[in-house]
């Protein structure tokens, strides 16, 4: 089983449609938690992080359920830029700075 | 600023051979880490290396070698390449080696074994 699991889709949906992605991690030891956007053939960029009482950026919104070991992110308002692949990122306590990814999402937004 | 720098940004080799890629982190920051994105999968953890030394390793062969030298830049070498070497391959700069620590990514070496 992969440490961190994500549907890889692809969601197509049209463009002001609300999305939603989940995420499990199997470690317990699961410190810290981000989502990751990544573009084609791109380097991943930090989207957010996520915070156990859940936080927001704009359209986007990020929860953390440590109990089900669960992480999603929410898109609201779908542009056609959003299209890309979100990557579910974990950090295990005492790993240092050891990211582990999940093997991403792939939001396609059409017009 | 400048963000993270990588080079080469692709590279062929074949079989048995070495490789050899480098990095320059985001000035200020000391830890670099090395990812292995193969196509259609997320990347996956080799290397992090903090004041030149290393402090962790994920699950590579021997084959991958890595050193970070006193201006905080990375290289990361590959021998007795395989065709299942191919891949992008990242390199992450932040500024400590803490687990909250934000990791930026440069544009990534992407590496072809014929």
């Amino acid at each position: 089983r992969k440490e961190v699991e994500q549907d890889p889709g692809p969601f197509n949906v049209p463009e002001g449609a609300t999305v939603a992605f989940n995420c499990t991690y199997s470690n317990s030891a699961s410190q810290s938690f981000f989502w990751y956007r990544q573009d084609c053939r791109k380097e991943p960029k930090l989207l957010m992080s996520v915070y156990s009482s859940g936080n927001e950026d704009g359209r986007f919104t990020a929860q953390l359920n440590r109990a089900s070991q669960y992480i999603s992110l929410l898109i609201r308002d779908s542009k056609l830029s959003d299209s890309a692949t979100y990557l579910c990122v974990v950090n295990r306590r005492n790993a240092g700075n050891m990211l582990t990814f999940g093997g991403g999402t792939r939001l396609m937004v059409k017009p | 600023d400048a963000g993270v720098t990588q080079s080469p940004t692709h590279l062929i080799k074949t079989r048995g051979q070495q490789v050899t890629l480098r990095c320059s982190p985001i000035s200020g920051h000391k830890s670099v880490s090395w990812y292995q994105q193969v196509l259609g999968q997320g990347p996956q953890f080799i290397f992090q290396y903090y004041e030149k030394e290393e402090r962790g390793r994920g699950n590579f062969p021997d084959r991958f070698s890595a050193r970070q030298f006193p201006n905080y830049s990375s290289e990361l070498n590959v021998n007795a390449l395989l065709l299942g070497d191919s891949a992008l391959y990242l390199c992450a700069s932040s500024l400590d080696a803490g687990a909250t620590d934000t990791q930026y990514f440069g544009p990534g070496t992407r590496l072809t074994v014929l």
